[in-house]
């Protein structure tokens, strides 16, 4: 079955680049997301990318796809203590259902 | 006000009871989703339902059960509650037909079974 596997756990510092990596198994995927987790919240989405994109920036987001080795990356520039966060990779194909990684909790210090 | 709402949000109860969390949302989507999250495991699917007439079982249905009873309304059962059933479960709706199909969470409900 589609397995989507991160990493659990990235320590930044305030200011600095954050980067989420994340790979998924599942080549008929269409749409790739990020979520991102508050606590005591429900997930929201964070951005997106269709399969055949390989970048897309928002604001200081920035996604990059590598289709070939089934690989996703979040980048999140000058990183700040609000970003501190579980921040969830996930994938759908054509039931648009999504398969959900572990999650990796952003833990941003001063 | 909030557009997918859970109750309760919080839930102690004993091994052996049966439970209900309801789910309400707004957002006159036509699909609704129960997950269940656990530590280090990430957003498991429970059951999903793309419209009130369809329900379907997810990755790990068995122990729990749902009622579609409108568009608007999606519970999940624990008939018979055990420990492992201990996690914070969220209910989700999308809307079909929309390209990048997202989801949109309720706040969770922390259950926690004796």
């Amino acid at each position: 079955g589609e397995d989507v596997e991160q990493s659990l756990f990235l320590s930044v510092r305030e200011g600095d680049s954050s980067v989420i990596n994340c790979t998924y198994t599942d080549s008929s995927s269409t749409y790739l997301y990020w979520y991102k987790q508050e606590p005591g919240a429900g997930l929201q989405l964070l951005t997106y990318i269709f399969s055949n994109m390989d970048m897309k920036q928002d604001q200081r987001l920035t996604v990059l796809l590598n289709k070939k080795d089934k690989h996703l990356s979040l980048r999140i520039a000058d990183t700040q203590t609000g970003d501190s966060a579980i921040y969830f990779c996930a994938e759908a194909g054509g039931s648009y259902i999504p398969t959900f990684g572990r999650g990796t909790s952003l833990i941003v210090h001063p | 006000d909030a557009d997918v709402t859970q109750t309760p949000r919080n839930r102690i109860t004993k091994t052996g009871k049966r439970i209900m969390l309801e789910c309400s949302q707004t957002k006159g989507h036509d699909r609704m989703y129960w997950y269940r999250q656990d530590p280090g495991l990430g957003l498991r699917l429970i059951y999903y339902s793309f419209d009130v007439k369809d329900i379907n079982k997810g990755e790990i249905s068995d122990g729990y059960s749902v009622s579609r009873q409108a568009q608007a309304k999606f519970s999940l059962s624990l008939e018979s509650a055990i420990p492992n059933q201990t996690a914070l479960y969220f209910c989700a709706t999308s809307e079909p037909d929309r390209p990048q199909e997202t989801q949109y969470f309720g706040p969770g409900t922390r259950l926690l079974v004796l």
